[in-house]
Protein backbone atom coordinates (compact mmCIF):
# COMPACT_ATOMS: atom_id res chain seq x y z
CA UNK A 1 0.00 0.00 0.00
CA UNK A 2 1.14 3.85 -0.25
CA UNK A 3 1.84 5.59 2.17
CA UNK A 4 4.29 7.02 4.64
CA UNK A 5 5.92 5.24 7.29
CA UNK A 6 7.44 6.50 10.56
CA UNK A 7 9.66 4.52 12.91
CA UNK A 8 9.78 3.33 15.70
CA UNK A 9 6.30 4.57 17.65
CA UNK A 10 7.39 5.01 20.44
CA UNK A 11 11.45 5.92 21.78
CA UNK A 12 13.05 6.49 24.69
CA UNK A 13 16.16 9.26 25.30
CA UNK A 14 18.63 9.49 27.60
CA UNK A 15 19.92 12.51 28.42
CA UNK A 16 22.87 13.63 26.17
CA UNK A 17 21.99 10.73 23.74
CA UNK A 18 21.43 11.18 19.93
CA UNK A 19 18.22 9.41 18.60
CA UNK A 20 16.70 9.50 14.60
CA UNK A 21 13.41 8.81 13.85
CA UNK A 22 12.78 7.43 10.21
CA UNK A 23 10.54 8.34 7.53
CA UNK A 24 9.69 6.89 4.28
CA UNK A 25 7.09 7.21 1.55
CA UNK A 26 6.28 5.41 -1.19
CA UNK A 27 4.14 8.16 -3.07
CA UNK A 28 6.77 9.51 -5.15
CA UNK A 29 6.27 13.07 -3.47
CA UNK A 30 9.02 15.11 -3.98
CA UNK A 31 8.83 17.30 -0.62
CA UNK A 32 8.89 16.20 2.68
CA UNK A 33 8.48 17.48 6.21
CA UNK A 34 9.02 16.93 9.83
CA UNK A 35 6.51 18.69 12.37
CA UNK A 36 6.52 18.74 16.65
CA UNK A 37 3.38 18.44 18.23
CA UNK A 38 2.78 19.72 21.78
CA UNK A 39 -0.17 19.94 23.60
CA UNK A 40 -2.00 23.63 22.74
CA UNK A 41 0.10 24.49 20.10
CA UNK A 42 -0.51 22.49 17.12
CA UNK A 43 2.48 21.79 14.60
CA UNK A 44 5.23 23.37 14.20
CA UNK A 45 7.81 22.77 11.06
CA UNK A 46 11.44 21.18 11.88
CA UNK A 47 12.98 20.92 8.62
CA UNK A 48 11.58 20.24 5.17
CA UNK A 49 13.06 19.24 1.87
CA UNK A 50 11.90 20.08 -1.47
CA UNK A 51 14.63 17.77 -3.12
CA UNK A 52 17.35 15.28 -2.50
CA UNK A 53 20.32 16.51 -1.03
CA UNK A 54 18.55 19.78 -0.32
CA UNK A 55 16.77 21.13 2.83
CA UNK A 56 15.22 23.93 5.03
CA UNK A 57 14.79 24.99 8.55
CA UNK A 58 11.45 25.47 9.48
CA UNK A 59 10.62 27.39 12.52
CA UNK A 60 12.56 25.27 15.57
CA UNK A 61 15.65 23.37 14.01
CA UNK A 62 17.71 24.25 16.73
CA UNK A 63 18.78 20.97 18.24
CA UNK A 64 17.61 18.54 15.45
CA UNK A 65 19.31 17.50 12.11
CA UNK A 66 17.77 15.92 8.76
CA UNK A 67 19.83 14.49 5.76
CA UNK A 68 17.91 13.53 2.36
CA UNK A 69 19.99 11.06 0.44
CA UNK A 70 16.87 9.47 -1.54
CA UNK A 71 14.04 10.74 -2.27
CA UNK A 72 11.89 7.59 -0.13
CA UNK A 73 13.46 8.75 2.87
CA UNK A 74 13.97 11.92 5.59
CA UNK A 75 15.30 10.80 8.95
CA UNK A 76 15.06 13.05 11.93
CA UNK A 77 18.09 12.92 14.18
CA UNK A 78 17.18 14.59 17.79
CA UNK A 79 20.29 15.62 19.00
CA UNK A 80 21.64 16.31 23.20
CA UNK A 81 21.40 19.83 21.77
CA UNK A 82 17.35 19.20 22.07
CA UNK A 83 16.87 20.98 25.45
CA UNK A 84 12.98 19.53 25.59
CA UNK A 85 12.90 17.23 22.81
CA UNK A 86 9.64 14.95 24.43
CA UNK A 87 6.43 15.43 22.01
CA UNK A 88 4.88 13.98 19.25
CA UNK A 89 6.83 14.30 15.83
CA UNK A 90 4.98 13.83 12.50
CA UNK A 91 6.27 13.23 9.22
CA UNK A 92 4.90 14.26 5.92
CA UNK A 93 4.94 14.55 2.13
CA UNK A 94 3.87 15.91 -0.78
CA UNK A 95 3.74 16.42 -4.22
CA UNK A 96 4.14 20.11 -5.62
CA UNK A 97 1.03 22.62 -4.79
CA UNK A 98 -1.12 19.59 -3.59
CA UNK A 99 -1.78 18.22 -0.32
CA UNK A 100 0.29 17.47 2.02
CA UNK A 101 0.03 14.12 3.59
CA UNK A 102 0.97 12.98 7.25
CA UNK A 103 2.33 9.17 8.75
CA UNK A 104 1.23 7.90 11.85
CA UNK A 105 3.90 9.78 13.86
CA UNK A 106 6.57 9.05 16.57
CA UNK A 107 6.06 9.21 20.30
CA UNK A 108 10.11 10.24 21.65
CA UNK A 109 10.31 10.51 25.60
CA UNK A 110 13.15 11.75 27.33
CA UNK A 111 13.75 9.56 30.37
CA UNK B 1 4.56 35.86 8.71
CA UNK B 2 1.28 33.89 8.28
CA UNK B 3 -0.55 33.27 11.36
CA UNK B 4 -3.57 30.91 11.39
CA UNK B 5 -5.95 31.64 14.76
CA UNK B 6 -8.53 29.22 16.20
CA UNK B 7 -10.17 30.49 18.97
CA UNK B 8 -12.69 27.83 19.86
CA UNK B 9 -10.44 25.39 22.39
CA UNK B 10 -13.22 22.98 22.77
CA UNK B 11 -16.63 22.58 20.74
CA UNK B 12 -19.69 20.02 21.68
CA UNK B 13 -22.61 18.78 19.85
CA UNK B 14 -25.39 16.43 19.89
CA UNK B 15 -25.10 13.49 17.00
CA UNK B 16 -26.97 14.19 13.97
CA UNK B 17 -26.96 17.77 14.37
CA UNK B 18 -24.68 20.45 12.37
CA UNK B 19 -21.44 22.26 14.03
CA UNK B 20 -19.53 25.23 12.97
CA UNK B 21 -15.20 25.53 13.52
CA UNK B 22 -13.98 28.86 13.26
CA UNK B 23 -10.40 29.85 11.91
CA UNK B 24 -9.23 33.39 10.56
CA UNK B 25 -5.63 33.48 9.21
CA UNK B 26 -3.36 36.49 8.81
CA UNK B 27 -1.58 36.71 5.32
CA UNK B 28 -0.32 39.51 2.78
CA UNK B 29 -0.31 36.68 0.23
CA UNK B 30 -3.26 36.40 -2.57
CA UNK B 31 -2.38 33.05 -3.64
CA UNK B 32 -2.41 30.61 -0.88
CA UNK B 33 -4.22 26.83 -0.01
CA UNK B 34 -6.15 26.56 3.09
CA UNK B 35 -7.11 23.34 4.69
CA UNK B 36 -8.91 20.99 7.84
CA UNK B 37 -7.22 18.41 9.21
CA UNK B 38 -8.65 15.81 11.56
CA UNK B 39 -6.76 14.38 14.09
CA UNK B 40 -8.23 11.60 16.07
CA UNK B 41 -6.97 9.80 19.40
CA UNK B 42 -4.84 7.67 16.87
CA UNK B 43 -3.30 11.25 16.70
CA UNK B 44 -2.52 10.58 12.67
CA UNK B 45 -3.41 13.43 10.84
CA UNK B 46 -6.12 13.08 8.64
CA UNK B 47 -7.10 15.36 5.67
CA UNK B 48 -10.68 16.76 6.00
CA UNK B 49 -11.05 19.32 3.15
CA UNK B 50 -9.18 22.06 1.08
CA UNK B 51 -9.61 25.08 -0.53
CA UNK B 52 -7.62 26.90 -2.76
CA UNK B 53 -7.52 30.91 -2.14
CA UNK B 54 -8.18 31.47 -5.62
CA UNK B 55 -10.99 29.45 -6.20
CA UNK B 56 -14.49 31.80 -4.68
CA UNK B 57 -16.92 28.67 -4.34
CA UNK B 58 -16.95 26.89 -1.11
CA UNK B 59 -15.85 23.21 -0.91
CA UNK B 60 -17.57 20.13 0.05
CA UNK B 61 -16.81 16.64 1.21
CA UNK B 62 -19.63 14.83 1.89
CA UNK B 63 -21.35 15.87 5.03
CA UNK B 64 -18.20 18.45 5.41
CA UNK B 65 -18.37 22.20 4.23
CA UNK B 66 -16.51 25.30 4.40
CA UNK B 67 -16.94 29.06 4.31
CA UNK B 68 -14.75 30.50 2.96
CA UNK B 69 -14.84 34.32 2.94
CA UNK B 70 -11.23 35.76 1.49
CA UNK B 71 -11.54 39.76 2.45
CA UNK B 72 -12.36 38.76 5.75
CA UNK B 73 -9.59 36.07 6.07
CA UNK B 74 -11.82 33.56 7.66
CA UNK B 75 -12.35 30.03 6.97
CA UNK B 76 -14.43 27.90 8.86
CA UNK B 77 -15.55 24.36 8.55
CA UNK B 78 -19.15 23.08 8.77
CA UNK B 79 -19.83 19.31 9.43
CA UNK B 80 -23.53 18.57 9.18
CA UNK B 81 -25.17 15.14 10.43
CA UNK B 82 -22.39 14.75 13.15
CA UNK B 83 -21.44 11.43 14.13
CA UNK B 84 -19.38 9.76 17.11
CA UNK B 85 -16.72 9.46 15.02
CA UNK B 86 -16.55 12.95 14.23
CA UNK B 87 -15.00 13.17 18.05
CA UNK B 88 -10.95 14.65 17.10
CA UNK B 89 -9.06 17.56 17.53
CA UNK B 90 -9.80 19.54 14.33
CA UNK B 91 -6.65 22.03 12.96
CA UNK B 92 -6.86 24.92 10.31
CA UNK B 93 -3.85 25.10 8.16
CA UNK B 94 -2.29 27.52 5.42
CA UNK B 95 -0.22 26.94 2.81
CA UNK B 96 1.03 29.43 0.50
CA UNK B 97 1.12 29.06 -3.45
CA UNK B 98 4.55 30.93 -3.57
CA UNK B 99 7.37 29.21 -4.56
CA UNK B 100 9.63 30.05 -2.08
CA UNK B 101 7.76 29.48 0.70
CA UNK B 102 5.66 26.60 -0.31
CA UNK B 103 6.36 23.99 1.67
CA UNK B 104 5.44 25.99 4.80
CA UNK B 105 2.13 24.70 6.14
CA UNK B 106 0.95 26.84 8.53
CA UNK B 107 -1.40 25.53 11.85
CA UNK B 108 -4.01 26.92 13.88
CA UNK B 109 -3.45 25.61 17.86
CA UNK B 110 -6.60 23.19 16.89
CA UNK B 111 -10.36 22.60 18.37
CA UNK B 112 -11.61 19.72 20.17
CA UNK B 113 -14.61 18.37 19.44
CA UNK B 114 -17.05 16.63 21.43
CA UNK B 115 -19.94 14.62 20.04
CA UNK B 116 -22.38 13.46 22.25
CA UNK B 117 -25.59 11.29 22.19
Amino acid sequence: DGGITQSPKYLFRKEGQNVTLSCEQNLNHDAMYWYRQDPGQGLRLIYYSQIVNDFQKGDIAEGYSVSREKKESFPLTVTSAQKNPTAFYLCASSFGFATIYFGEGSWLTVV
Amino acid sequence: AQTVTQSQPEMSVQEAETVTLSCTYDTSESDYYLFWYKQPPSRQMILVIRQEAYKQQNATENRFSVNFQKAAKSFSLKISDSQLGDAAMYFCAYRSANTGTASKLTFGTGTRLQVTL
